[in-house]
């Protein structure tokens, strides 16, 4: 069935660096490719999110790009900061409310 | 506030009991969505509310029966269920049924002991 690949589980980065988190899909009529972020406690919460005709998409500190030839997608983060801890969703759908969900990455800022 | 509240935020409750999670939208969405959040698992969807009418019933046992009376309010009814349903539900609202969009509340965590 339709699935969605996320790597990876866990990311520790140092605060300043970058973080890329990437996910795979399977099913190639998927048009719209959101992520969430989540903290703790919290719901998810939409933070960037890209459509299929477009391959790359920013917003401040954040990014995603969209290789639909190889149907994956990656989240972009960089000068990361403290308050950027949490776990990241990714997720994939083909124009309907069937969202097939990564499983998370949780994202650890080192200080 | 997000704008989605979720009562209770934790919740024990024997295998025998019969509990209710509840929802509330202030957004003036139209669509309602219930899913169960599991460690390190994907998002399910399990059931979905466009106006009040159920749109979607993802293979969800009958242990767990949804109710949504407006467009503002989301029921999970809870009966009979077992340890691995332990897991945070979440509700979340949208504009319409869709995949974009959605503001989720934070959760109510069940335990089942």
């Amino acid at each position: 069935g339709e699935n969605v690949e996320q790597h990876p589980s866990t990311l520790s980065v140092q605060e300043g660096d970058s973080a890329v988190i990437k996910c795979t899909y399977s099913d190639s009529a998927s048009n719209y490719f959101p992520w969430y972020k989540q903290e703790l406690g919290k719901g998810p919460q939409l933070i960037i999110d890209i459509r299929s005709n477009v391959g790359e998409k920013k917003d401040q500190r954040i990014a995603v790009t969209l290789n639909k030839t190889a149907k994956h997608f990656s989240l972009h983060i960089t000068e990361t900061q403290p308050e950027d801890s949490a776990v990241y969703f990714c997720a994939a759908s083909k124009s309907n409310y069937q969202l097939i969900w990564g499983a998370g990455t949780k994202l650890i800022i080192k200080p | 506030e997000t704008g989605v509240t979720q009562t209770p935020r934790h919740l024990v409750m024997g295998m025998t009991n019969k509990k209710s999670l509840k929802c509330e939208q202030h957004l003036g969405h139209n669509a309602m969505y219930w899913y169960k959040q599991s460690a390190k698992k994907p998002l399910e969807l399990m059931f979905v509310y466009s106006l009040e009418e159920r749109v979607e019933n993802n293979s969800v046992p009958s242990r767990f029966s949804p109710e949504c009376p407006n467009s503002s309010h989301l029921f999970l009814h809870l009966h009979t269920l077992q340890p691995e349903d332990s897991a945070l539900y979440l509700c979340a609202s949208s504009q319409e049924v869709q995949g974009y969009g959605y503001t989720f509340g934070s959760g109510t965590r069940l335990t089942v002991v």
